[in-house]
């Protein structure tokens, strides 16, 4: 079974302009996370869908970031914008909520975008 | 969630038994522990969770004290691929944020040879 798949693995842009990142979350997940990775921390949530439902958004920066899931599937999240502080992993994640209990449901990864700001 | 504290770092003879500590002494009667690991250049990878009783899976045992306050991870034969940064996490159990998994700085477990 594929895991979550992410593009590009990198990217390279000035500051400014404008970039998007894409995930595919696992065939079946109706949960979808997006997490910013800086160097040397953790992942920080920034938005949580259930289906196409943003749930969670309260730390994506809205000014500059957005971030769709249409049709509950694969999802997109931009940066319009970029900044020289945006330099950081971008990860996606997914999971199937199958009841309230949040034990029931394991986050999956994909690999990342490594994007860095000139 | 509650808060936890991890050594920054730890080292590991390839083989031998690792044994990452965790501590989360303000951890509440609904919040899991989990433990999820990130290799180099790859995103986090789940290893196992526990409520209050120990736990063992494929990858791992979960070692929680009777008081909740702290846990052990522990790779029984670790090997140079399990090196990577292991981030232990609380979670609650029964919210619409429990999904939130907040990690911290982890630990840096150095397998060698």
């Amino acid at each position: 079974e594929a895991g979550v798949v992410q593009s590009p693995r990198y990217k390279i842009i000035e500051k400014k302009q404008p970039v998007a990142f894409w995930c595919n979350p696992i065939s079946g997940h109706n949960t979808l996370y997006w997490y910013l990775q800086n160097l040397g921390q953790g992942p920080e949530l920034l938005i949580r869908y259930e289906n196409e439902e943003a749930v969670d958004d309260s730390q994506l920066p809205k000014d500059r970031f957005s971030a769709e899931r249409l049709k509950g599937v694969d999802s997109t999240l931009k940066i319009q914008p970029a900044e020289l502080g945006d330099s950081a992993v971008y990860l996606c994640a997914s999971s199937l909520r199958t009841g309230v209990l949040a034990d029931q449901e394991t986050q999956y990864f994909g690999p990342g975008t490594r994007l860095l700001v000139l | 969630d509650a808060k936890t504290t991890q050594p920054t770092s730890m080292d590991c003879a390839e083989g031998r038994a690792a044994n990452l500590p965790c501590n989360h002494s303000t951890i509440s009667g609904n919040e899991y522990v989990y433990w999820y690991r990130q290799i180099h250049s790859q995103g986090p990878q789940y290893i196992i969770h526990g409520l209050k009783n120990n736990e063992t899976n494929e990858m791992a045992s979960l070692i929680i004290t009777e008081d909740r306050k702290s846990s052990t991870l522990i790779l029984p034969h670790a090997t140079l691929r399990d090196t990577a940064v292991y981030y232990c996490i609380v979670r609650a159990s029964n919210t619409g944020t429990a999904s939130k998994l907040t990690f911290g700085t982890g630990t840096r477990l150095q397998v060698t040879l």
